[in-house]
This record gives structure tokens, sequence and C-alpha cells, in this order.
């Protein structure tokens, strides 16, 4: 299986900020990989997909770049509705695996 | 729009099976494939397999191999999962999600259901 990790494990940041989160594969997926946002209680939405790609709707704050395997997700402008945690996955290889998550905070 | 509905939530001991269904509106149903996704509590996220809603085929996680079951009805635009011989570890809340990328892809999964928690206790 291919094993996703992700760093920070949590951040704190203030409204504004910059942030960003890594993602690394055990092993090349290409542009194999989706980033997704939870909320406490709530399912996962779907914000990047293609390593890149922003879902209709979602704002353009979001985005994430990368390949191979190491990825990016950037949030360029925190916002107090951006607390939650973020998931990226890869779609490579079988079965379909999730990073371990991101939460973030608000300092 | 597009929506999925899932049943309510479950509690079950040890050595039963459960049944959580997934009902699509606001698209066509044989287009798309359904992944789904389990959480235990206060854990990450796990794709225990799909369906293709257009043919039926399926791919399962190999770990839950042997005890889970996918199934949809095209008649009522509905997914099925199966899980059978639980176990407490097997406690999570359940989701189904339909795939971007069509009946095919198991790719990226553009729409969830609300979830179902299924609680396994003696």
């Amino acid at each position: 299986d291919i094993q996703m990790t992700q760093s920070p494990s949590s951040l704190s940041a203030s409204v504004g900020d910059r942030v960003t989160i890594t993602c690394q594969a055990s092993q090349d997926i290409s542009n194999y990989l989706n980033w997704y946002q939870q909320k406490p209680g709530k399912a996962p939405k779907l914000l990047i997909y293609d390593a890149s790609n922003l879902e209709t709707g979602v704002p353009s704050r979001f985005s994430g770049s990368g390949s191979g395997t190491d990825f990016t997700f950037t949030i360029s402008s925190l916002q107090p509705e951006d607390i939650a945690t973020y998931y990226c996955q890869q779609y490579d290889n079988l079965p379909r695996t999730f990073g371990p998550g991101t939460k973030v905070d608000i300092k | 729009q597009v929506q999925l509905v899932q049943s309510g939530a479950e509690v079950k001991k040890p050595g039963a099976s459960v049944k959580v269904s997934c009902k699509a509106s606001g698209y066509t149903f044989t287009s798309y494939g359904i992944s789904w996704v389990r959480q235990a509590p206060g854990q990450g996220l796990e794709w225990m397999g799909w369906i293709s809603a257009y043919n039926g085929n399926t791919n399962y996680a190999q770990k839950l191999q042997g005890r889970v079951t996918m199934t949809t009805d095209t008649s009522t635009s509905t997914a099925y999962m199966e899980l059978r011989s639980l176990r407490s570890d097997d406690t999570a809340v359940y989701y189904c999600a339909r795939d971007l990328k069509g009946a095919i892809a198991v790719a990226t999964f553009d729409y969830w259901g609300q979830g179902t928690l299924v609680t396994v206790s003696s």
C-alpha cells in the first residue's frame, strides 16, 4: 500500500496568515492526489483534485501543487471558517489511502 | 443538486452484521461509482472499497476482503455496504462518496453522504 504522510500534524495561525501543509507519498504517484477539508462532525469536502485543480465553488485562497512524491497545499490568507482538518489522498494505486490529517486552528 | 443520504445510526453486538444504505439523487446514478470510507472515533479516513453503479464491478480493501459486500439497486439509486463479523474496532462513522471521474474510476470523491455511525459493543 502507498503510505501518505503529512506535516505538520497540527498548526495554529492568525487570520490572514499564509498556511502551508505538505504531503509525501511513499512512492511516485504522478499528480494523482486530492485534498479534502473536514470540519468537526461533518463529512469531508473535496477542495483540490489532480494535485492542483480547484474544485468548483471552492475559494481561490486554496491551492495545491506538486507531483511525484511531494505535494503542497496552501491557504493564502487564513479565514476563521477554514478551521478544520485537512487530508491528502492518493489514487495512483489501490487501495486508495489518505494522509493522517493536519488540524488547523486560529491562534 | 447532488445528494447522498445515508441510513441512520446502528448499534450492533460483536459478531453481528450491519448494512448501511446510501440513496443518491440529483444525478444519473449509473454514470458514477460509489466508494465507502470509514472514520473511527478521533481517527483519520480509511477507504473501504468501491462499486461501479454502471456495471456492479467492485474493489475492496484487502483488510476487509471476505467481510464486506457492496451492492447497488439501480431502480432506487441506492448503494449498500454490508459488513459482517463485526468487531469493536469496526466502530466508526461510515461514509459513502461519489466518484468525480465517472462509473469506472476509483479516484476522487466529490460528493459525500452525511455519515452513519456504527457502534459495535457487547
